[in-house]
């Protein structure tokens, strides 16, 4: 059974705190992506991996980075957490397109900023 | 850019009502269509999804969803929702040669025992 797993389901940090979300898949897939998700504006894409050390920008990646070292780990980091980047964090994984699109995603972690 | 509209932001249905959720998409070329859903406190997951072939697709629990290239339009269907539909369903695209999917907003159904 395919599985992605992220570090928390929820978190509570301080503005200005450094925050890392970690996203661990076991399904051997290339891709790797991180959304957000808010009431009423559904999911966005922050950024996405299509294999070790490479990472693209998705469509709201400021304020944030990514780390991925290694195949099955994806991390998000808030460099300096603001309020605004209070949210769902939904980590998916995929194979390369051709074979399967389909995301796989995580349970989510649900970031409060205080 | 590529964007996906889905209409409906809320729907509310009766048990044994029928249910189409209305999805289109901006993108002219060769598109995989998806719908997934996120039951109430679960992970999202696909529901079914079109990548070519017949244009009428069928998902898990007695979803499906026909393919209208003429109308970029990929709208969900059941003829008779339960209870147990009450969920958020979003529609998504990509544009087949590039991984990353688009999602649209979201339409959360809440079905009426």
């Amino acid at each position: 059974d395919v599985k992605v797993t992220q570090s928390s389901r929820y978190l509570v940090k301080r503005t200005g705190e450094k925050v890392f979300l970690e996203c661990v898949q076991d399904m051997d897939h290339e891709n790797m992506f991180w959304y957000r998700q808010d009431p009423g504006l559904g999911l966005r894409l922050i950024y996405f991996s299509y294999d070790v050390k490479m990472k693209e920008k998705g469509d709201i990646p400021e304020g944030y980075s990514v780390s991925r070292e290694k195949k099955e780990r994806f991390s998000l980091i808030l460099e300096s957490a603001s309020t605004n980047q209070t949210s769902m964090y939904l980590c998916a994984s995929s194979p390369p397109t051709g074979w399967s699109d389909t995301q796989y995603f995580g349970p989510g972690t649900r970031l409060t900023v205080l | 850019a590529q964007s996906v509209s889905q209409h409906n932001h809320h729907v509310i249905l009766s048990e044994a009502a029928s249910l189409e959720l209305g999805c289109n998409y901006s993108y002219g070329g060769t598109v995989n269509l998806f719908w997934y859903v996120q039951y109430p406190g679960q992970h999202l997951q696909l529901l079914l999804k079109y990548f070519s072939g017949d244009p009428l697709v069928k998902g898990i629990k007695g979803f499906e969803a026909e393919f209208i290239k003429s109308k970029f339009s990929f709208n969900l269907r059941k003829p008779s929702v339960q209870w147990s539909d009450t969920a958020e369903y979003f529609c998504a695209v990509n544009e087949g040669r590039d991984d990353k999917i688009i999602f649209g907003k979201g339409t959360r159904l809440h079905i009426l025992p």
